[in-house]
């Protein structure tokens, strides 16, 4: 089975931190994603990577950056942390399927910046 | 990319089949129809993808009828485990075009109830 973890389940921080959420797959998925998920928002993509060192920006980059120096690894940077987002955020990687990709999701990380 | 409709929400009894309609009239012709399942504090997860007619596996099936512009995945017998919440996508079997693009809406939060 595909296997997406993530660094942190739960994780507290103060406004202006800067704040790494780290995200690991270990099925060489060439693409990797990070999204963010609030309450009546549905997921929203803040950025996606299709291989190394490559990344683009999704619906949400703002406040955020990103990094993938290795396949299997692809970190979520927020420089300097605000109060709106507090939110959790997911990370997923894809498997070219039948149809079209199917992305496999980590169990999320659910931040809170005071 | 094709946006989706689904009802907020849906209420069922143990033992039930369930069925969860999702429009998307904008559908394009290389576009596939995926459901995801999200129980709380998890990231989403595949359950099933077709293209037209019928397509079932051990979880659902997906019933999708000629001019494709709806869909509609059905769980026999539901149990309370299936509370989750369940959501529609389309997109395209071009990688170049699915990637990073996969809007997941609001989903439909289904309850089952004992």
């Amino acid at each position: 089975d595909v296997k997406v973890t993530q660094s942190s389940r739960y994780l507290v921080k103060r406004t202006g931190e800067k704040v790494f959420l780290e995200c690991v797959q270990d099925m060489d998925h060439e693409n990797m994603f990070w999204y963010r998920q609030d309450p009546g928002l549905g997921l929203r993509l803040i950025y996606f990577s299709y291989d190394v060192k490559m990344k683009e920006k999704g619906d949400i980059p703002e406040g955020y950056s990103v990094s993938r120096e290795k396949k299997e690894r692809f970190s979520l940077i927020l420089e300097s942390a605000s109060t709106n987002q507090t939110s959790m955020y997911l990370c997923a990687s894809t498997f070219r399927g039948e149809y079209q990709e199917t992305q496999y999701f980590g169990p999320g990380t659910r931040l809170l910046v005071l | 990319l094709a946006k989706t409709t689904q009802p907020i929400s849906m209420d069922s009894y143990e033992g039930q089949e369930v069925n969860i309609t999702c429009s998307h009239n904008n559908i394009a012709t290389n576009d596939y129809i995926t459901w995801y399942q999200q129980f709380p504090s998890q990231g989403p997860r595949f359950i099933i993808q077709g293209y037209k007619t019928k397509v079932t596996n051990e979880v659902a099936s997906l019933f999708i009828p000629a001019d494709r512009k709806s869909s509609t995945l059905s769980l026999p017998r539901v149990s309370l485990s299936d509370t989750a919440v369940y959501y529609c996508l389309v997109g395209d079997a071009d990688r170049g075009s699915t990637l990073g693009r996969l809007y997941f809406g609001r989903g439909t939060q289904l309850t089952v109830w004992p």
